[in-house]
């Protein structure tokens, strides 16, 4: 059974610190995804990462996948209270399209 | 762009009641997929379809039931409820190999 361990699982933060969220799994995916998700609402995809050692911006997010393909980060840099939510990650398996997630990280951002 | 509409959005059943959760999508996606959401569970696979008339269980599919008659539609059957299955249920949708178009949940309480 593939597994995808997220830590940590609550962050509580001021506006404009860094923070640093990572997945890691014993088991190799084809791609990793993350997913922000706000209350009442489904998750929405940020990134797909499909390379070993692939780095991937957006804005204030930097996403890395392991050179192994087990394990991937997010950091954010200067957070705002727009960043609060909960943040999903996801691997891929080629074959069936299938997505494991890990059981999140509920990230508060304080004005 | 509708993306991924699900219906309905909240209920409450009896135990023992029957009920039908109703996904669809208008971007003719391959596949299908659904999920549900307990705290500190992250997101579960309960069943998914990788094109029409096709289904697969996923990690927890006891007690529930599919069926993809058309591509667009994917409907999860619950047979005889239980309090067990009190959840938020996602249904989610994609091409192969691509990151998840999700809905915005159904959110349902068995007593």
């Amino acid at each position: 059974t593939q597994l995808l361990e997220q830590s940590p699982q609550f962050l509580s933060i001021q506006e404009g610190e860094n923070l640093t969220v990572y997945c890691n799994s014993s088991s190799v995916f084809s791609s990793l995804q993350w997913y922000r998700q706000e209350p009442g609402e489904g998750p929405v995809l940020l990134v797909t990462v499909v390379t070993g050692g692939e780095v991937k911006k957006l804005k204030r997010l930097t996403f890395q996948f392991g050179d192994a393909r087990k394990d991937s980060s997010l950091h954010i840099t200067a957070a705002q209270p727009g960043d609060t939510g909960l943040y999903l990650c996801a691997g891929g398996s080629s074959n069936t399209g299938k997505l494991i997630f890990g059981q999140g990280t509920t990230l508060q951002v304080k004005p | 762009n509708a993306g991924v509409t699900q219906t309905p959005k909240f209920r409450v059943l009896k135990t023992g009641q029957s009920m039908t959760l109703l996904c669809a999508q208008d971007m003719n996606h391959e596949y299908m997929y659904w999920y549900r959401q307990d705290p500190g569970m992250g997101l579960r696979l309960i069943h998914y379809s990788v094109g029409e008339g096709t289904t697969a269980k996923g990690e927890v599919p006891d007690g529930y039931n599919v069926s993809r008659l058309k591509k667009q539609n994917f409907l999860l059957g619950l047979e005889s409820a239980a309090p067990s299955q009190t959840s938020v249920y996602f249904c989610a949708s994609s091409y192969p190999g691509h990151g998840y178009t999700f809905g915005s949940g159904t959110r349902l309480t068995v007593v």
